[in-house]
């Protein structure tokens, strides 16, 4: 089964209203890492987070390793927050299972 | 500035034939990575490797070939293309350490025909 499950597969949100993005992984890991992927693009690393909480100004990553979960919470969300967001688990020196990420919309 | 540049963007390749994909980062990172992009799938491990001359078999390695000559490069190489191979394929670099500086490619579409 699937290792790595993302939750929502997308969301849609008015311009300052805050997003709540969920992982849940069924294996054991070094680290949980969050990406922001814009349409066509790259992605580019928002957390490393192997557990507790992180805060990076209107984004707070949190990783649970006894619940088996991480989470990525954008608070006060801007049009420029849309894109695909990306959690990925380091099982082992760097090795990465991705989960199928969630495609947010921020409405202006 | 520490960079991981890809090339080809974009490539149109005709079932057969061989492809090479072409990694160069500039961070000086040990480890580099390759993974794949389809819908409906996510992001899958293809090769990886931990320093020049070694490269390692990750989840779906079948159909793929891959060489690290230098700390700087990591290709990946399809000896005969399929369009199964169709694909957005990543490169990514990272440090050996905590692996918490990964960094990404920009991509290289790849169009097997």
């Amino acid at each position: 089964g699937q290792q790595v499950q993302q939750s929502p597969a997308s969301l849609v949100l008015q311009e300052g209203e805050n997003a709540e993005l969920q992982c849940n992984f069924s294996t054991s890991l070094n680290s949980m890492q969050w990406f922001y992927q814009r349409p066509g693009g790259s992605l580019v690393s928002l957390f490393y987070n192997p557990s507790g909480t992180k805060h990076s100004g209107r984004l707070t990553s949190t990783t649970v390793i006894k619940e088996r979960r991480s989470s990525l919470h954008i608070s006060s969300s801007q049009t420029t927050d849309s894109g695909t967001y990306l959690c990925a688990l380091d099982y082992n020196q760097g090795k990465l299972i991705f989960g199928q990420g969630t495609k947010l919309s921020i409405k202006p | 500035e520490a960079a991981v540049t890809q090339s080809p963007r974009n490539k149109v390749a005709v079932t057969g034939g061989k492809v090479t994909l072409s990694c160069n980062q500039t961070n000086n990172h040990n480890n580099m990575y390759w993974y794949r992009q389809d819908t409906g799938h996510g992001l899958r491990l293809i090769h990886y490797s931990y320093g020049a001359g070694s490269t390692e078999k990750g989840d779906i390695p079948d159909g793929y070939k891959a060489s690290r000559p230098s700390q700087e490069n990591f290709s990946l190489i399809l000896e005969l293309a399929t369009p199964s191979q169709t694909s957005v394929y990543f490169c990514a670099s990272a440090s050996d350490s905590s692996n918490s500086d990964y960094t990404f490619g920009s991509g290289t579409r790849l169009l097997v025909i």
